[in-house]
Order: C-alpha cells, then structure tokens, then sequence
C-alpha cells in the first residue's frame, strides 16, 4: 500500500517561531488532507490540498503532487498550535484515507 | 456544526471482557469510520461503513467487529479483549462516500485491558 512518512516527528518551537513540516508520499494521489490533533485528543481537518497552495491564517499548505510531498507552514507559532499534525492520502481504495505518524508540535511560550 | 460522540473518554476492562465502543454523529452522514492510534504509529484504520449494514475492513480488522444497524450509529466490538488493544480509539464520520470528503472526528475513547 501507500506509504506516508512526516518528518520531523518531533519539534520544539519558541512563541513566534516560524516552521515547516513535510509529509511525503510513495505514490500518485489525487487528494491529501492535513489534520491537527490538539492535547485533549481532537482531531479536527486543517486543508484538503491535493495541489498547489492554500492559507487558512496563520497555516499554509502547499503539495507538489508530481514529486510526491507537501509541506504544511506554521506562523507566528501560538501555544494554541501544540498538538500532533497529520497528513493522509487516500490508497488504492478510495473510500478511505491513510495517515502518517505525525509531527508532534509543542510551542513554548 | 456536525458533532461525533463517543460513549465513553476512558474504558478500563479485562483479559477475555467483550467490550462494546458506540459512536453517533449528527448529521446524516453516510460514511463511518473506526481507527486506533497508538504512538508512533498514526491513525490506522479497523473498520469502515459506508452505508446501514454495509462494512469494509480497513487495515486492522484482526479482533474487531463492527455494527452499523442506523445511519448514525457505528459500535466497534472486541470480541474477547486482549491487552495488546489497549490503545486510542477514534469514531470518524463524513458526508459521501469519497475521501476527499472531510472526516469529522469524535473526542476518542482511550481504552486500557488489563
């Protein structure tokens, strides 16, 4: 099946600090979602992107689906954005979606 | 707003125990989803529904079984309890069939078997 690998898995930011994570994916994908997992356990969707780039806030999403990766931007980082952040991709079978491991995010104010 | 429900945050049952994890959402959903988390790991996919009484297995069905007898209720079912499913249990719903559908997801049942 599709493979879906994030990195980093962890990281440590200050208040304000800027960053990236990258999620990278084995093969063609015609839909890929980034969610956030907040402390207490919610999940909840940030983007559907499967091309091209998007900005809710803060948060800006970008997938190169011809070389198989998409980077997820943190601005401006809050103490709200702790949490672990996924990407998935759907598989063969489109019905469904397959999750990365994760970023864990933790912002120190 | 579309709520998911779980029936309970926290379970702690034992060896051999059938344990039942019910999920409801609210707003006509067809699609319905049960994955676990574990660290490490991510989200990885037990079952899926896709209609009343319809059923797919995901990635780990192995000691699972599901129902899904009313549109806005999916239970997953341990049949007999092992310690190795102790884990984070995720109730998902979304409104087609499609995954480019979002997934709504409960606040998760977080399951210890001593």
């Amino acid at each position: 099946g599709i493979q879906v690998e994030q990195s980093p898995p962890d990281l440590i930011l200050q208040e304000g600090a800027n960053s990236t994570l990258r999620c990278n994916f084995s093969d063609s994908v015609n839909n890929l979602q980034w969610f956030h997992q907040n402390p207490w356990g919610q999940l909840i969707n940030l983007f559907y992107i499967p091309s091209g780039t998007k900005q809710n806030g803060r948060l800006s999403a970008t997938t190169v689906a011809t070389e198989r990766y998409s980077l997820l931007y943190i601005s401006s980082s809050q103490t709200t954005d702790s949490g672990v952040y996924f990407c998935a991709v759907p598989p063969t079978e489109q019905r469904k979606l397959s999750f990365g491991a994760g970023t864990t995010v933790t912002v120190r104010a | 707003d579309v709520k998911v429900t779980q029936s309970s945050r926290y379970l702690v049952k034992r060896t051999g125990e059938k344990v039942f994890l019910e999920c409801v959402q609210d707003m006509d959903h067809e699609n319905m989803f049960w994955y676990r988390q574990d660290p490490g790991l991510g989200l990885r996919l037990i079952y899926f529904s896709y209609d009343v009484k319809m059923k797919e297995k995901g990635d780990i069905p192995e000691g699972y079984s599901v129902s899904r007898e009313k549109k806005e209720r999916f239970s997953l079912i341990l049949e007999s309890a092992s310690t190795n499913q102790t884990s984070m249990y995720l109730c998902a719903s979304s409104m087609t069939a499609v995954a480019r559908d979002t997934q709504y997801f409960g606040p998760g049942t977080r399951l210890t078997v001593l």
